[in-house]
């Protein structure tokens, strides 16, 4: 089934880790990819997107996204977490042949816990 | 940064009662959508709305479900008779443009049937 996968359900890291959340999708075609954030207690915001272009996005509070077509994956990456990054990600998918325009498909969420 | 903003944040509600959740979309975007996300499980796409009408809905999205934007600022989402398993976290999202424009979400109201 066209879906969007992430690797992990929960990572924990120490403050100044590297992070990586993989992401995975399975439709074909041109995507729209997005990472969204929501911290605790907080809505959903948009970290970065990708429509076209440069395959590494960079989005705010230091994090990036590369696109890999061949893999069909987006990861995200931060080189140095801090305890303020704890909150839950999403990675999401716009395939506009394959469903729709208006159409967002979420992953499950990765639960990031930063230990001070 | 204008943001999307939803009320109530909280709606306990009896099975087989009407409930509205309200919307306000970031105001000049033109393109209107919910989802909802059932405890544990992922964001799911309901429904969307451009030019007063529906653009698209899923098959969640059934005739027990409407919306309307009923004054040009705020759009609503009607469930006429709730099911237990209506119980979930419902986002309100707008866009600029369906296509090159991200969708930006509101805080959810969360929607508890008893």
């Amino acid at each position: 089934a066209q879906s969007v996968s992430q690797h992990n359900h929960h990572v924990i890291l120490s403050e100044a880790a590297s992070l990586e959340l993989g992401c995975n999708y399975s439709y074909g075609g041109t995507v729209n990819l997005f990472w969204y954030v929501q911290y605790p207690g907080q809505h959903l915001q948009l970290l970065l997107k990708y429509f076209s272009g440069d395959p590494l996005v960079k989005g705010i509070k230091g994090f990036e996204a590369e696109f890999i077509k061949s893999k069909f994956s987006f990861n995200l990456r931060k080189p140095s977490v801090q305890w303020s990054d704890t909150a839950e990600y999403f990675c999401a998918v716009n395939a506009p042949r394959e469903t729709s325009y208006d159409k967002v498909i979420f992953g499950p969420g990765t639960s990031l816990s930063v230990i001070p | 940064e204008p943001e999307v903003t939803q009320t109530p944040s909280h709606q306990v509600t009896q099975m087989g009662q009407e409930v509205i959740l309200r919307c306000v979309p970031i105001s000049n975007h033109l393109y209107f959508y919910w989802y909802r996300q059932i405890l544990g499980q992922k964001v799911e796409f309901l429904v969307s709305f451009y030019n007063n009408e529906i653009s698209e809905k899923s098959e969640i999205f059934d005739d027990q479900f409407s919306v309307e934007r009923p004054d040009g600022s705020n759009f609503t989402l009607k469930i006429r008779s709730t099911k237990l398993e209506d119980s979930a976290m419902y986002f309100c999202a707008s866009s600029l443009d369906r296509v090159n424009q991200p969708q930006h979400f509101g805080d959810g109201t969360r929607l508890s049937i008893l």
